[in-house]
């Protein structure tokens, strides 16, 4: 299964574009990048996925290099309300149809 | 937007009971999951199912058992409740179609404490 790795943390200022980096170089060709949050005390959110291409979505977009070893979740605008631990997924191939892993994260805090 | 709704956020329970976690989701999804989270484990699968009547072990089967009667609802049940088992409880559900790439939603939690 390919690993990721996050930074731990990360400040961004209210209104500013937050910008989250993920490594994942042992990623295999057919294996997908998700992005997940949680907020304290919550289940984890959804946020976006993709393999080759970049994708956006309302919430957020995702930039995965050309050789896929790494990827940039772009919170364009983050709110208060962003505040989370952000995690970078890559997803278990096989037979269990979604044994997701969750690493550490990256505690995101937005500030005023 | 997909709607996946745990029965209570918490819930306090006596070693040797019997705790039902029930599950529900609205978006017909087929496969449907239970997991733990702890602090510095991060979450482990206790077990999953991709149809009705179905069900697979995950990574902690020990102590737990499920059941999947209709498609929008899965149970996580724990047979005999013990300390160790106090966590939080998390369910989730995907779609089947994609071979395996659709993202899983998940619901608010269960906090479970067992005293």
């Amino acid at each position: 299964d390919a690993k990721t790795t996050q930074p731990p943390s990360m400040d961004c200022a209210e209104g500013r574009a937050a910008n989250l980096p993920c490594n994942h170089s042992t990623i295999s060709g057919n294996e997908y990048v998700y992005w997940y949050r949680q907020i304290h005390s919550q289940g984890p959110q959804y946020i976006i996925h993709g393999l080759k291409n970049n994708e956006t979505n309302e919430m957020a977009s995702l930039i995965i290099t050309e050789d896929r070893k790494s990827s940039t979740l772009i919170l364009p605008h983050a709110t208060l309300r962003d505040t989370a631990v952000y995690y970078c997924i890559v997803r278990v191939a096989g037979g269990s149809q979604g044994n997701l892993i969750f690493g550490k994260g990256t505690k995101l805090s937005v500030k005023p | 937007d997909v709607k996946v709704t745990q029965s209570s956020r918490y819930l306090v329970k006596r070693t040797g009971e019997k705790v039902f976690l029930e599950c529900v989701q609205d978006m017909d999804h087929e496969n449907m999951f239970w997991y733990r989270q702890d602090p510095g484990l991060g979450l482990r699968l206790i077990y999953f199912s991709y149809d009705v009547k179905m069900k697979e072990k995950g990574d902690i089967p020990e102590g737990y058992s499920v059941s999947r009667e209709k498609k929008e609802r899965f149970s996580l049940i724990l047979e005999s409740a013990s300390t160790n088992q106090t966590s939080m409880y998390l369910c989730a559900s995907n779609r089947r179609v994609g071979f395996g790439n659709q993202p899983q939603h998940f619901g608010d939690g269960t906090r479970l404490s067992i005293l």
